[in-house]
């Protein structure tokens, strides 16, 4: 497609139950990334994949965060037994290559609200 | 670590006046700078960016310079337009080895007719 992604745009899930979130990236993009976005806060990196290989997850602020990206395309964000202070817009980004002067294309992001 | 340090916003103010956004940032090695604009309910688009210092950023009527001497990549605009209301996040990502972008707070601009 033309941009990145994502969906579902909003979703509602009660505390304790599974979410998952997909992105889909820019075609032929290498590098994929994930950000947590709390609100009146700056984008906070969680995930980095190079194709279907997540080099990076030191930012997934727990175990109960899971991400794949297992064909090197789509990717998924998986939050288990959710609690209420994962409630945030997730961001995901794709950019050509992983390079200072690749710039990163945002999708709109899905905001995940926990009750 | 790296960080990057916005002025708190709103910023509020009329159409048709000077902008500044101040950024200044603090990086363990030597970054790229970047301008993101955040739409309401729209992810992020890149506004503009600088890869070495003294580089200039422009787009849209947007400037920002990259000043090494004072670590800072303040926004400027003229002529600000209603269309121009959104949140400004700045960024930074290192030029070498592995860095992902590390992104200020964000300010909210917010122009009235």
């Amino acid at each position: 497609g033309a941009g990145v992604s994502q969906s579902p745009r909003y979703k509602v899930a009660k505390r304790g139950q599974d979410v998952a979130l997909r992105c889909d990236p820019i075609s032929g993009h290498v590098s994929l990334f994930w950000y947590q976005q709390a609100l009146g806060q700056g984008p906070e990196f969680l995930t980095y994949f190079q194709n279907e290989a997540q080099l990076d997850k030191s930012g997934l602020p727990s175990d109960r965060f899971f991400a794949e990206r297992p064909e090197g395309s789509v990717s998924t964000l998986k939050i288990q037994r959710t609690q209420q202070e994962d409630s945030a817009v997730y961001l995901c980004a794709s950019s050509l290559v992983l390079h200072s002067n690749q710039p990163q294309h945002f999708g709109d992001g899905t905001r995940l609200s926990i009750l | 670590g790296d960080s990057v340090t916005q002025m708190e916003g709103p910023v509020t103010l009329s159409e048709e006046a000077f902008l500044t956004i101040n950024c200044t940032y603090t990086a363990t090695g030597y970054p790229s700078l970047f301008w993101y604009v955040q739409y309401p309910g729209e992810g992020l688009q890149l506004l503009l960016k600088a890869t070495k210092a003294d580089d200039k950023g422009s787009n849209k009527g947007f400037e920002a310079t990259y000043r090494k001497e004072t670590t800072s990549f303040h926004l400027e605009k003229g002529s600000v337009q209603v269309s121009d209301s959104a949140v400004y996040f700045c960024a930074l990502i290192l030029n070498s080895g592995y860095s992902t972008l590390t992104f200020g707070k964000g300010t909210m601009l917010l122009v009235s007719p």
